[in-house]
């Protein structure tokens, strides 16, 4: 067990439709960032937020967004869906800078 | 372009056999990731190499950082069943943490 909660574990839901991903980080990670996994792409970063700032932008697309709450908890917000952005959706902490990183589960989500 | 190319893309043996992957950037890592990620699950850390030509083993797996710290590879002996996985190379690029596309690993009893 990583310590990284992700919720939902599984999403399914239709093109049009907005969507948002939550993850708790490991306790005391401050950093958490957030990926997109497909069979074709691999692992996408998207964003990164420490203690609450972005940090970090990769790959994100506009219709996505992204927030750190004060308790450190983050979420990943989709809309306007699209089929293409069926994927497997991670999120990540990190006690730091360069730290190795500690993932959950993941969201896996369909857009049909 | 990829900027982390890891190679093989898949790999099938038998189990007993020695493998090596590797993962190739054209760019300077001050260090490197490697990760085991399998089905259903999040990508969990197997070890970092930090220092140019810095070899590090866990139990029958071994991890080299190339001299000019732009490439890295992974040894397995003997590989078993249990190792089977998507292996994953990664490394800083300022506070972006990027990914190689991974080798899945397919050992076969």
């Amino acid at each position: 067990d990583s310590g990284v909660t992700q919720t939902p574990k599984h999403l399914i839901t239709a093109t049009g439709q907005r969507v948002t991903l939550r993850c708790s980080p490991r306790s005391g990670d401050l950093s958490v960032y957030w990926y997109q996994q497909s069979l074709d792409q691999g692992l996408q970063f998207l964003i990164q937020y420490y203690n609450g700032e972005e940090r970090a932008k990769g790959n994100i697309l506009e219709r996505f967004s992204a927030q750190q709450f004060p308790d450190l908890h983050s979420e990943l917000n989709l809309s306007s869906l699209e089929l293409g952005d069926s994927a497997l959706y991670f999120c990540a902490s990190s006690v730091s800078r360069y730290s190795p990183l500690h993932f959950g589960n993941g969201t896996r989500l369909t857009v049909t | 372009t990829q900027l982390l190319e890891q190679s093989p893309q898949f790999l099938s043996i038998q189990e007993g056999e020695n493998l090596t992957v590797y993962c190739n950037s054209s760019s300077v890592f001050s260090s490197l990731q490697w990760y085991r990620q399998e089905p259903g699950e999040g990508p969990v850390l197997l070890v970092t190499v930090v220092t140019g030509g810095e070899v590090k083993k866990l139990k029958r797996l071994t991890f080299q950082f190339g001299d000019a710290r732009k490439d890295s590879s992974l040894h397995i002996t003997a590989a078993q069943p249990g190792d089977t996985g998507l292996y994953l190379c990664a490394g800083a690029r300022g506070d972006k943490i990027i990914f190689g596309k991974g080798t899945r690993l397919h050992i076969l009893p």
